[in-house]
């Protein structure tokens, strides 16, 4: 069965500097996705980045990027220049198999909570 | 607007009582989750389904049913609704063949 663990249970950092979260995952699967969520204090969830399995580059959206390092399966989110709204949850997730099968379900880590003060 | 909707957003049950949760999405998405988050488990997933009709059972289903009688709709259904079901509970929507899900704003369901 498919594991997401995400150890850190809160950061802290300072306004415009960097952030850095780990995750790592589990699978049998020779195929798989991975994303990162984030959840805000209002309770929004909201979908930010995804890096395919058999992709070898890191994916990149805005300023949030991924550190894939499939031989450790572990896939860091980095947050760069963060300002006081990237407060926030940060679940990473996982996906198995091709798409479609299984509803694309995903399993969730428990996620990381952010603190970007001023 | 949103795209996803719950209702209730709050609600206060008794043990043994009957509680039907419901979803409503408009992204015309042929997939809708049902997870509950709970501080230290992160999100799980309850039930999901494919399409209108159809209902699969995610990874705690137990003491919950799900009803999926548009493609527009997603219900959760407590039965008997337990302590130990008081959660916030989360539905989504995804499409066909995509990968992101899109959430709705949560319920927050106590049960007495």
């Amino acid at each position: 069965a498919q594991k997401v663990t995400q150890t850190q249970t809160s950061i802290s950092v300072v306004e415009k500097t960097t952030v850095t979260m780990d995750c790592v995952y589990e699978t049998r699967d020779s195929s798989y996705f991975l994303f990162w969520y984030k959840q805000t204090a209002s309770g929004e969830i909201v979908f930010l980045i995804r890096q395919d399995s058999y992709k070898k580059e890191n994916a990149t959206v805005g300023h949030y990027s991924l550190n894939f390092q499939k031989p450790k399966s572990s896939i860091g989110l980095i947050i760069t220049a963060t300002q006081i709204e990237d407060s926030a949850v940060y679940f990473c997730a996982m996906r198995e198999g091709l798409t479609n099968s299984a509803g694309n379900k995903l399993t969730f880590g428990i996620g990381t909570r952010v603190l970007v003060r001023p | 607007e949103a795209a996803v909707t719950q209702s209730p957003r709050n609600k206060v049950a008794v043990t043994g009582g009957k509680v039907t949760l419901s979803c409503n999405q408009t992204n015309n998405h042929n997939n809708m989750y049902w997870y509950r988050q709970d501080t230290g488990h992160g999100l799980r997933l309850i039930h999901y389904s494919y399409g209108a009709g159809s209902t699969e059972k995610g990874d705690i289903p137990d003491g919950y049913k799900a009803s999926r009688p548009s493609q527009e709709n997603f219900s959760l259904i407590l039965e008997l609704a337990t302590p130990s079901q008081t959660s916030v509970y989360f539905c989504a929507s995804g499409a066909w063949g995509g990968d992101e899900q899109y959430f709705g704003p949560g319920t927050r369901l106590t049960v007495l």
